[in-house]
């Protein structure tokens, strides 16, 4: 079965500097990965996702992430940081066709003036 | 605006009650998700509709079910309640049947206390 870590529960940048969200995942198949995002008292937002297209994604909001099969790893980066962007992000993985997508523990973005 | 509406967006009541949330996905969308938000747990999934049927179950409580309705909105079943299901219940909806197919759209959730 497929599972994904994220490995920082809480990240603190300064605005404009870059942001880093790691996340490694585990899956037996083609993985489909996504990153969401939840911001206070709001639903989850999908961020970008990958399918088995490019390795490098782009999504909204100026944030990317890279799928490094080599590593198991989808790290979530944006050049520079804005105090808008401070929330919850989780790293989703699930199977290619398969009917299960596992959600990290999520990533607490602080984002200081 | 997901698109996605759950009511109530508040609900507080006490243990051994049973309470419903409701929830209308997107036009269109076949699909509709729960999900159950803790501290402690993180968010799980807890079932699937697709098109009036189940189509997957995660970590639902016996104490919990859940329906779909020709008009496709959704309802999450919650009885006999304890103080461990205070969380933040969310749908989601999309317009496939997998999870892991497509974009999933989230509702801004139901908070639940149970006192």
């Amino acid at each position: 079965a497929q599972s994904v870590t994220q490995l920082d529960s809480h990240v603190s940048v300064s605005e404009g500097t870059p942001v880093l969200l790691r996340c490694n995942y585990s899956s037996s198949y083609s993985p489909s990965l996504f990153w969401y995002v939840q911001h206070p008292n709001k639903g989850l937002q999908l961020l970008l996702k990958y399918t088995s297209a490019a390795t490098l994604v782009k999504g909204i909001n100026g944030f990317e992430a890279e799928f490094k099969k080599s590593e198991t790893s989808f790290h979530l980066t944006k050049p520079s940081a804005h105090m808008s962007d401070a929330a919850e992000y989780f790293c989703v993985v699930s199977d290619l066709g398969n009917n299960d997508m596992r959600f990290g523990a999520g990533t607490r973005l602080t984002v200081k003036p | 605006d997901s698109g996605v509406t759950q009511t109530p967006k508040h609900l507080i009541t006490a243990t051994g009650q049973r309470v419903t949330l409701r929830c209308s996905p997107r036009s269109g969308d076949l699909s509709v998700y729960w999900y159950q938000q803790s501290l402690d747990q993180g968010l799980q999934f807890l079932i699937q509709y697709y098109n009036g049927e189940e189509r997957a179950k995660g970590n639902i409580l016996e104490r919990f079910s859940a329906q779909q309705f020709p008009d496709l909105h959704s309802e999450l079943n919650l009885s006999s309640l304890e103080l461990g299901d205070s969380a933040l219940y969310f749908c989601a909806s999309s317009a496939r049947g997998g999870q892991g197919t497509g974009e999933l759209f989230f509702g801004e959730g139901s908070r639940l206390t149970v006192l």
